[in-house]
């Protein structure tokens, strides 16, 4: 039974690049949550998608992020012209209910140059 | 406001327990949750505990939990060098989206 699968597991971009980091769920899973978490800091929730819809994207920057969760194929969280600043590893974590656990995969560790 | 606290660090000897503390602010939280994370790693689900509990054991783990002051915190028995690592608390935040609120972490380190 695999868990929660994210790749890459590191990636580099230069300055104005993009970065697509991909999510699969846990089977069974139709819940996905993105969580940045910055070097030496806890976890920061950023977007809440179910299948083709964003939930609460409270937690995301409101430019040059977005996140979605299409009917096929994983949820992805792309960033347009990365910045120093976005360096940090980005957790997904799926669960099967609204209210249920959610189990997370190894994270992406994104390094911007 | 949504803040989750915890020591940043512990250090313990090799057979010795260990407890790690947290507080959380949301009194509506229904689950609590401990996460352990190891170097350049995942975070691995360790236990949670239900808000309507005040203590749940699992093998080597116990959590206490005090909703009065809102504080949680997870004793590891005969804590062994495996057991280092970063352990982070998580509340359930209910109104609107179910997202958790993580602590800072506290880095646990077991001396031999």
């Amino acid at each position: 039974n695999a868990g929660v699968m994210q790749n890459p597991r590191h990636l580099v971009r230069r300055r104005g690049q993009e970065a697509r980091l991909r999510c699969s769920p846990m089977k069974g899973h139709s819940h996905v949550y993105w969580y940045r978490q910055l070097p030496e800091e806890g976890l920061k929730f950023m977007v809440y998608l179910q299948k083709e819809n964003i939930i609460d994207e409270s937690g995301m920057p409101k430019e040059r992020f977005s996140a979605e969760f299409p009917k096929e194929g994983p949820s992805i969280l792309r960033i347009q012209q990365v910045v120093r600043g976005d360096s940090a590893a980005y957790f997904c974590a799926s669960s099967r209910g609204r209210e249920e656990t959610q189990y997370f995969g190894p994270g992406t560790r994104l390094l911007v140059l | 406001g949504e803040d989750v606290e915890q020591s940043l660090f512990l250090s313990v000897r090799e057979g010795d327990s260990s407890v790690i503390n947290c507080t959380y602010t949301d009194s509506s939280s229904t689950y609590l949750y401990w996460y352990k994370q190891e170097p350049g790693a995942g975070l691995q689900l360790l236990t949670y505990i239900f808000s309507n509990m005040d203590m749940k054991q699992d093998q080597r783990l116990t959590v206490l939990l005090n909703k009065k002051d809102k504080h949680l915190s997870l004793r590891i028995a005969d804590t062994q060098t495996g057991d280092s690592a970063i352990y982070f608390c998580a509340e359930t935040i209910t109104s609107g989206t179910y997202k958790y609120i993580f602590g800072t972490g506290t880095r646990l380190k077991v001396l031999a």
